[in-house]
């Protein structure tokens, strides 16, 4: 079964460099949420969109800045990079009202490294 | 206000035996959803199991059970037979409702540090 691609899987970026990251959900499924996951740390919610509409936003910089696209693919865009936004990114996808349990399926995550 | 609490930063078992993760949580909604995730040290996140606020029953996977107790706001997550190959962080999750009401997102705690030892 298709799952929740992301791409890049490893990104390495300079300071105040940008950085955009991209994420394929699982077909039908309209709803994209973005997390960030710092070293030794618990995800933490950044933003969520449900029919190419913001539906949610968490602990995201203005730095960042997110969208979802006619095809549900959702992109992360960071700029002015920090050494502090070097973290995993994970997305997750799932289709509202489909599932009882409301599971969210991530994806592998995009590891971003900010040198 | 932190609302998942994973108080064990580390367990040990050894294989073949059980062990519970613990997980507190604290909500006013009276609808919810609790979930176990697993994450390897290569990083992706695995859904294990998921319980509901109106689930009778304890929530059971294979291997993996969910002990709810509703009053108590806890669900530990059981884990039998332990395999090597559960040597992972263990992520408990609960599902709230966005601030407009019309959507979920998962609120996770710190996890637990999980070491299966031969």
């Amino acid at each position: 079964a298709a799952g929740v691609i992301q791409s890049p899987r490893h990104l390495i970026k300079e300071k105040r460099e940008t950085a955009t990251l991209k994420c394929y959900p699982i077909p039908r499924h309209d709803t994209v949420y973005w997390y960030q996951q710092g070293p030794g740390q618990d995800p933490q919610f950044l933003i969520s969109f449900y029919e190419k509409m913001q539906s949610d936003k968490g602990s995201i910089p203005d730095r960042f800045s997110a969208q979802q696209f006619s095809d549900y693919h959702s992109e992360l865009n960071m700029s002015s990079l920090e050494l502090g936004d070097s973290a995993l990114y994970f997305c997750a996808s799932r289709k509202q009202g489909r599932s009882r349990a409301g599971e969210l399926f991530f994806g592998e995550g995009s590891r971003l490294t900010v040198l | 206000a932190q609302k998942i609490t994973q108080t064990q930063p580390g367990m040990f078992v050894q294989e073949k035996e059980a062990v519970t993760l613990d997980c507190t949580y604290d909500t006013s909604d009276q609808s919810y959803g609790l979930f176990w995730y697993k994450q390897p040290s290569s990083g992706e996140m695995i859904f294990l199991i998921y319980q509901g606020s109106y689930d009778e029953q304890n929530a059971t996977e294979g291997r993996y059970s969910l002990n709810f107790q509703k009053a108590r706001k806890s669900a530990n997550l059981v884990i039998s037979a332990s395999q090597l190959g559960d040597s992972a962080m263990y992520f408990c999750a609960m599902r709230e409702l966005n601030s407009g009401g019309s959507n979920y997102k998962l609120t996770f705690g710190k996890g637990t540090l999980l070491t299966v030892n031969p």
